[in-house]
């Protein structure tokens, strides 16, 4: 099955400083998604992506749809402490019968400190 | 307000028991989704449904079990032949598209 390697596995940052993450699969992906997990809580969705090469901003955070649809990338800049928690991406692959059906990375777990 | 509702919270299983946890979602989304999510790793979908009265397994299916009478409700049953139960399950759902997933706040299960 599709698999998705997300990396790095944690960060420790001070407050102020850009944070870089990445997920890739071994597969052609037509959607990435990123979302922030919170501790005990459900994953929210951050940001969206549908199209190879595609860059979107929510507010500090910015993602990229890698043009060989193979990678994603996510940024946030100048952290601040409610940053911290878990980044998830996760993927859809091209067609098939994978109705929403989405492949999650392992995460990568954010602290910061003040 | 719209959104997904996951309870309990918190749930504790004793030894050869089913337990059940309950999703429901007012968001009118056609699917919906579990996962299991255990500390270190991605999310595990274990069923989902794509229409009411229809359901397929997922990665991690054996062990579980699952209804969809209602376009609102999707829920869970851990049962006694899932033998490693302890873990945070999360259900989802998603629009028409399929493309968005959104969670609820996730059922911590822990046995006794």
């Amino acid at each position: 099955g599709q698999q998705l390697n997300q990396s790095p596995q944690s960060m420790f940052i001070q407050e102020g400083e850009d944070v870089s993450m990445n997920c890739t699969s071994s597969s052609i992906f037509n959607t990435w998604l990123w979302y922030k997990q919170d501790p005990g809580e459900g994953p929210v969705l951050l940001i969206a992506l549908y199209k190879a090469g595609e860059l979107t901003s929510n507010g500090r955070l910015t993602a990229q749809f890698g043009i060989t649809r193979k990678d994603s990338f996510l940024n946030i800049s100048a952290s601040i402490p409610s940053d911290v928690g878990i980044y998830f991406c996760a993927g859809r692959g091209a067609g098939g019968t994978s109705y929403g059906k989405l492949t999650f990375g392992q995460g990568t777990i954010l602290t910061v400190h003040p | 307000d719209g959104g997904i509702t996951q309870s309990p919270k918190y749930l504790f299983r004793k030894e050869g028991q089913n337990v059940t946890l309950s999703c429901e979602q007012n968001l009118n989304h056609d699917a919906m989704y579990w996962y299991r999510q255990d500390p270190g790793q991605g999310l595990r979908l274990i069923y989902y449904s794509q229409i009411v009265n229809d359901f397929q397994k997922g990665d991690i299916a054996e062990g579980y079990s699952v209804s969809r009478e209602k376009k609102e409700s999707f829920p869970l049953t851990v049962t006694s032949a899932q033998k490693n139960p302890t873990a945070f399950y999360l259900c989802a759902s998603a629009g028409s598209r399929g493309e968005k997933l959104f969670f609820g706040s996730g059922t911590q299960l822990s046995v006794l």
